[in-house]
């Protein structure tokens, strides 16, 4: 079974910038969930979806940050303008339905660097 | 709102030693509580979990927590550590928000250096 995937690894953009980070979770899971971790402080949720449904995006920063989950499968996280501030690892999680919902699978993360 | 907070940032141990991170949480109700580890170069992975049931849990690679109640406490321990357990390691915990979603609340992490 493929785990949770994220694009790009690795993403270096200058102030100002669009970058769109893709999350691809475990086949038929319903859960996906979008952390980030600036460096130095501690692993923050940011939104959570239930297939293709936003059901709590109260970590979302700001409105330059917006969510897509196309068709209950993949998501896309785009960052628009970006910010010095918004520098960090941003990592996708994802879990089935039910009660093993409250475990989740995480992907590599992708690091973002705003110059 | 609720938090967690390890209490070592940075933990160095010679191969063989034992090891206990600390993890203490603020939330009053019902917890699910969890370690995970990242690898050097990997994703985060899932130590062991707690739900209900038996405090102590037991996990992969020889790692064990225990929770206590009283102490919002869910220490994580290995009584032997290995050149491999070099990782970061995360306790984290999940409540119910409100809206739906059971979000994970991390600790800032531990970073654990077993020299050989």
């Amino acid at each position: 079974e493929a785990g949770v995937t994220q694009f790009p690894s690795h993403s270096v953009i200058e102030k100002g910038q669009t970058v769109t980070l893709r999350c691809d979770p475990i086949s038929g899971h319903d859960n996906l969930y979008w952390y980030r971790r600036v460096m130095g402080k501690e692993i923050k949720f940011l939104l959570h979806f239930v297939k293709e449904s936003k059901q709590d995006e109260s970590g979302m920063p700001n409105n330059r940050f917006l969510a897509e989950r196309t068709g209950g499968t993949y998501s896309t996280l785009k960052v628009q303008p970006a910010e010095l501030e918004d520098s960090g690892v941003y990592f996708c999680a994802s879990s089935p339905a039910g009660r093993e919902s409250y475990e989740q699978y995480f992907g590599p993360g992708t690091r973002l660097t705003v110059t | 709102a609720q938090s967690v907070s390890q209490h070592n940032h940075h933990v160095i141990l010679s191969e063989a030693a034992s090891l206990e991170l600390g993890c203490n949480y603020s939330y009053g109700g019902t917890v699910n509580l969890f370690w995970y580890v990242q690898y050097p170069g990997q994703h985060l992975q899932l130590l062991l979990k707690y739900f209900s049931g038996d405090p102590l849990v037991k996990g992969i690679k020889g790692f064990e927590a225990e929770f206590i109640k009283s102490k919002f406490s869910f220490n994580l321990r290995k009584p032997s550590v290995q050149w491999s357990d070099t990782a970061e390691y995360f306790c984290a915990v999940t409540v119910y928000s409100g809206a739906g979603s059971y979000q994970l609340t991390f600790g800032k992490g531990t970073k654990l250096s077993v020299i050989p």
